[in-house]
């Protein structure tokens, strides 16, 4: 069965500081990559995907994922953040062949940007 | 696009109640719509995978005649708890699946459930 680390259960930074935020996968087949993001009392709102082709995959609001399939991990970065993007950061697995249409998330990363 | 509405946006009801949720595709065709529940700083555990005219499938746990789902069109899915107690107060998101798209879905704003 697939499953999702989020390594970090926390992330505290300044701002404009760098972040990154980390996210392995274990499947042995291949997968589409998803993160998501969530503010508080809101639904979830899809940050990048990673499908095929490039493995470094830019998405909205400045953010940037790159895929090793070597190391199974897509991690979540940013080079400079902003008190707005203080939310909570999922990352989530969808099997390409399993025939099952189910996202597996993981326990999600909660990012604070501090002034 | 690809906009996922959910109503109401919040609601508080009695012990013993039912409680209707409503999920909408607002601009697109949903053929499989998610129905999640998330607790309070944790993440989204799925409940049923509901499909336009069949029966939901249910994940292991959840009780199908305590949620009762129903997907009667492309672009409406409702979830329904049934006589509601204090411990199904819950964030309930829905999220609803193109089938042209890889396995994408959008979410709906959540509804926060609290029975008193």
């Amino acid at each position: 069965a697939q499953s999702v680390t989020q390594l970090d259960s926390q992330v505290p930074v300044f701002e404009e500081a760098p972040v990154e935020l980390r996210c392995n996968y274990s499947s042995s087949v291949s997968v589409y990559l998803f993160w998501y993001v969530q503010y508080p009392n809101q639904g979830l709102q899809l940050l990048l995907k990673y499908l095929s082709g490039s493995t470094l995959v830019k998405g909205i609001n400045g953010f940037e994922a790159e895929f090793n399939k070597s190391q199974t991990s897509f991690h979540l970065r940013k080079p400079s953040v902003h008190i707005s993007d203080t939310a909570e950061y999922f990352c989530a697995v969808s099997d390409i062949q399993g025939g099952s249409e189910k996202l597996v998330f993981g326990k999600g990363t909660k990012l604070t940007v501090n002034p | 696009g690809a906009v996922v509405s959910q109503h109401p946006s919040w609601v508080i009801c009695k012990s013993g109640t039912s409680v209707k949720i409503e999920c909408r595709s607002l601009d697109f065709q949903a053929t499989t719509m998610f129905w999640y529940r998330q607790f309070p700083k944790q993440s989204l555990m799925l409940m049923a995978t509901s499909n336009e005219g069949s029966k939901a499938t249910y994940e292991q746990g959840v009780e199908k005649d305590k949620f009762l789902i129903n997907h009667a069109s492309l672009t409406l899915s409702t979830l329904t708890v049934t006589s509601a107690h204090p411990e199904d107060s819950s964030f309930y998101i829905c999220s609803a699946r193109v089938a042209a798209l890889t396995n994408e879905q959008f979410f709906g704003p959540g509804t926060r459930l609290t029975v008193l």
